[in-house]
């Protein structure tokens, strides 16, 4: 079993949609949660950080961890083209070495 | 410039032969490390390094070899290129005392070995 699973896509969406974007987890040990944008031909850059469960807003993005479910969310509002990308997440237990998700492609539609 | 550097940028190979890809930051980070990236599978960690005298295996280090030449320089090897190792390859750099150990990634090197 992957540390890590994420849903591939490729998902699309009309331009101002809300858009979901989730990862599950196997091992109970992470604790650091993190969500990275990889644009087409770009390496990762992170977008949003969480630690522990809870929720965290950040403009039109929101990231949810639920530590009991080993579920995490991305939430993005008003998506616009430009959210046009893959995003993967990303946790660890201590931070010295992360575990990435295979990453979901978003499509924002004009 | 470009904080994390890595060259070359595509190359394309053949089995057996011995390649190296490399990667430079000016970040001044003491972290820095080497995934692959693979259409379904991710983002996978091949080795890891704390600082010039640590270097750490990662999930799938098996036919990779590493340098930490200078903080500022870490270069992957493939002693004997094998077709599955065709992939994405990415450095990333962090610091042990950063904002959420955030990684800081290059531009990718693309690898295809025929």
């Amino acid at each position: 079993q992957k540390e890590v699973e994420q849903d591939p896509g490729p998902l699309s969406v009309p331009e101002g949609a809300i858009v979901s974007l989730n990862c599950t987890y196997s091992n109970s040990a992470f604790q650091y949660f993190m969500w990275y944008r990889q644009y087409s031909r770009k390496g990762p850059e992170l977008l949003m950080y969480t630690y522990s469960s809870g929720n965290k807003e950040d403009g039109r993005f929101t990231a949810q961890v639920d530590k009991s479910s080993k579920y995490i969310s991305l939430f993005i509002r008003d998506s616009q083209p430009s959210d046009s990308a893959t995003y993967l997440c990303a946790m660890s237990a201590n931070f010295n070495k992360f575990y990435f998700g295979s990453g979901t492609k978003l499509n924002v539609k004009p | 410039d470009a904080d994390v550097t890595q060259t070359p940028r595509n190359r394309i190979t053949k089995t057996g032969k011995r390649i190296m890809l490399e990667c430079s930051q000016t970040k001044g980070h003491d972290r820095m490390y080497w995934y692959r990236q693979d259409p379904g599978l991710g983002l996978r960690l091949i080795y890891y390094s704390f600082d010039v005298k640590d270097i750490n295996k990662g999930e799938i280090s098996d036919g990779y070899s590493v340098s930490r030449q200078a903080q500022a320089k870490f270069s992957l090897s493939l002693e004997s290129a094998i077709p599955n190792q065709t992939a994405l390859y990415f450095c990333a750099t962090s610091e042990t005392s950063g904002r959420y150990n955030e990684q800081f990634f290059g531009p990718g090197t693309r690898l295809t070995v025929l």
